[in-house]
């Protein structure tokens, strides 16, 4: 069975200094492995997802993640917060295409 | 393209009552998914469909039924609500390979007193 552990649920940063937002996954299989955001009362967006291809993905808004699989992990990053990018961010974990595990939200906080 | 859309945005019901959730994507995807989404649990899996005509139960099936006559439409059904199902739905499709992500809804609204 697949799943997928959000180490933090909250995260707060000052804007201009760096995000990390932590995610740890465990799969049976070679996983498909996602970032999605969520603002305030709207639906999920996707931010970047890793397809067994290159280990470090570039998505939208300047985010980018790390697939380690000898950590099992695929930490989520930003070099410079934005207020912007306050939201609730959930790391996905896939092995089929209807098999879609998320992980519990990190939400992150921009301080001004 | 209007993309993946959701009918209706909130809804409040009294226990026991019925009310079915319209879900409607215009990409031509193959599969869509019906979510629920409660705080610190994010988002879990109700039902899915992976083609016209076909549904398969998820993670938290117990209550909800659903029905996808049209390829484009996906519905979600409490046939006796209960305050347990108090919750954010959110649908989404997606193309059938493995490695394609869902696209997804705004999102439903329901309260049941």
């Amino acid at each position: 069975a697949q799943s997928v552990t959000q180490l933090d649920s909250h995260v707060s940063v000052s804007e201009g200094t760096p995000v990390l937002l932590r995610c740890n996954y465990s799969s049976s299989y070679s996983p498909s492995l996602f970032w999605y955001v969520q603002h305030p009362n709207k639906g999920l967006q996707l931010l970047l997802k890793y397809t067994s291809a290159a280990t470090l993905v570039k998505g939208i808004n300047g985010f980018e993640a790390e697939f380690k699989k000898s950590e099992t992990s695929f930490h989520l990053t930003k070099p410079s917060a934005h207020m912007s990018d306050a939201a609730e961010y959930f790391c996905v974990v896939s092995d089929r295409a209807q098999d879609m595990r998320f992980g519990a939200g990190t939400r992150l906080t921009v301080k001004p | 393209n209007a993309g993946v859309t959701q009918t209706p945005k909130f809804r409040v019901l009294k226990t026991g009552q019925s009310m079915t959730l319209l879900c409607a994507q215009d990409m031509n995807h193959e599969y869509m998914y019906w979510y629920r989404q409660d705080p610190g649990m994010g988002l879990r899996l109700i039902h899915y469909s992976v083609g016209e005509g076909t549904t398969a139960k998820g993670e938290v099936p117990d209550g909800y039924n659903v029905s996808r006559l049209k390829k484009q439409n996906f519905l979600l059904g409490l046939e006796s609500a209960a305050p347990s199902q108090t919750s954010v739905y959110f649908c989404a499709s997606s193309y059938r390979a493995v490695y394609n992500e869902q696209f997804f809804g705004p999102g439903t609204r329901l309260t049941v007193l």
